[in-house]
């Protein structure tokens, strides 16, 4: 069965800080997906970025970079420079190939104070 | 443009009424969901259609009825429903069929729903 596991329920920090979320997974597949889904308050969830089980490439897109290592199964973001603009709440979620299920991990509200 | 919309924003509801929500996409999606999302606690899924055809099922009530129109609308039809039904609902589509979940769902804004 497949499992994502977000640890921090809640992370505050200062304008301009850097901050990572941490995800970790389980699943018995040898090919998957990773996704990173951003909630503000509005409640639209925003996509962010998806990785396959194949692509251990870290990737870089502004202020936000993903980590993803399959030794540790993890699949971390880290906010450089964070702004208030970034308060929200951040869903890690696995897709199985064999499965038909989008599991999500319980979320991280991220508060960036000004 | 990967744009979802849902209709209404809120809606309030007795529990004797009969309302319904609406979701819409065009980006030539074959595959919508519904999910339930409460507070402070990740969406789940409810209702998944895949070519217009209902694919899962999770064991909703059937107080909760969606429909699929076409490959671009999907509507959730709600009657007689409980206080704790009262939620954020949100619609979501994918690329291709259910079961190829790999594909990256994109949401829409939601409609949140208070039953009286």
């Amino acid at each position: 069965a497949q499992k994502v596991t977000q640890a921090q329920t809640e992370i505050s920090v200062v304008e301009k800080e850097d901050v990572t979320l941490d995800c970790v997974y389980e699943t018995r597949d040898t090919t998957y997906y990773l996704f990173w889904y951003k909630q503000p308050p509005s409640g639209e969830l925003v996509f962010l970025i998806r990785r396959n089980s194949f692509d251990e490439q870290n990737e870089i897109s502004g202020r936000y970079s993903w980590n993803f290592q399959k030794s540790t199964s993890s699949f971390n973001f880290t906010i450089t420079a964070s702004q208030v603009v970034d308060s929200a709440v951040y869903f890690c979620a696995l897709s199985e190939t064999s499965g038909s299920r989008l599991t999500f991990g319980e979320g991280t509200q991220l508060t960036v104070n000004p | 443009d990967t744009e979802v919309t849902q209709t209404p924003k809120h809606l309030v509801m007795g529990m004797t009424n009969k309302k319904s929500l609406k979701c819409e996409q065009h980006m030539g999606h074959r595959a919508m969901y519904w999910y339930k999302q409460k507070a402070k606690k990740p969406p789940e899924l409810m209702f998944v259609y895949s070519y217009e055809k209902l694919s899962i099922n999770e064991s909703v009530p059937s107080r909760f009825s969606p429909e699929c129109p076409n490959s671009s609308l999907l509507n959730l039809h709600l009657h007689a429903l409980q206080p704790e039904d009262s939620a954020l609902y949100l619609c979501a589509s994918s690329h291709s069929q259910a079961g190829a979940s790999t594909d990256t769902q994109y949401f829409g804004p939601g409609t949140r729903l208070t039953v009286l």
